[in-house]
């Protein structure tokens, strides 16, 4: 079972607008949220992260809204540019020991691509 | 701080053969967790190591294993490689590895398997 989505394959974006990813999840017992950037060939990179105590997080271009009872977040990047051009992985982790220790639980991702 | 380093970069390996593959954390970071890549599956949880113990495993065959040394320093291991087991190796630290920490990745290991 797939516990992160994100049902959006691709995305494409004008240079200077708003980009929004979006990502669902099924298990409400995640309590921590990531986005991950990856070009090809390369691992992913850290974007941003948010708690479950909190619905918003931001860092410069980038914001991420968490919306718990919809099990829903999504990643705004403001203004795109076109080196934001990547695939997108949503993750989420729990805090409970055990089978939690060290896993990130990731979506597909989304590749976006921002034209010049 | 230097970040996560993988080697090899790349691997062609036959079915039946062996590989070890090797990550080197950043400094300070006690927890490595290794992913597997592929594009039918995403980025898969293989499993995670602390002060040299296996903490936590994902869903794969018992020919996946690993180890971490006292520098933290962790090696994967996949013997009788199969087909399917042609992959992108990601190995990732964070300070802790409790659900708290952010995760940071290496540049992978490619593997192919003929």
């Amino acid at each position: 079972d797939q516990q992160v989505k994100q049902n959006s394959p691709s995305l494409s974006v004008q240079e200077g607008r708003i980009s929004i990813l979006n990502c669902d999840y099924t298990n409400s017992m995640f309590d921590y949220f990531l986005w991950y950037k990856k070009y090809p060939a390369e691992g992913p990179t850290f974007l941003i992260s948010i708690s479950s105590i909190k619905d918003k997080n931001e860092d410069g271009r980038f914001t991420v809204f968490l919306n718990k009872s919809a099990k829903h977040l999504s990643l705004h990047i403001v203004p795109s540019q076109p080196g934001d051009s990547a695939v997108y992985f949503c993750a989420a982790s729990l805090n409970a020991g055990g089978t939690s220790y060290g896993k990130l639980t990731f979506g597909q991702g989304t590749i976006l691509t921002v034209h010049p | 701080k230097a970040g996560v380093t993988q080697t090899p970069r790349y691997l062609i390996k036959t079915r039946g053969q062996q590989v070890t593959l090797s990550c080197s954390p950043i400094s300070g970071h006690r927890s490595v967790s290794w992913y597997q890549q592929t594009p039918g599956q995403g980025l898969q949880f293989l499993f995670e190591y602390f002060s040299e113990t296996q903490r936590n495993k994902g869903n794969f065959p018992g020919r996946f294993s690993g180890r971490q040394f006292s520098n933290s320093r962790s090696e994967m291991n996949v013997s009788t490689l199969e087909l399917g087991d042609s992959a992108l190796y990601l190995c990732a630290s964070s300070q802790s590895g409790d659900g708290y920490n952010e995760q940071f990745f290496g540049p992978g290991t490619r593997l192919t398997v003929l």
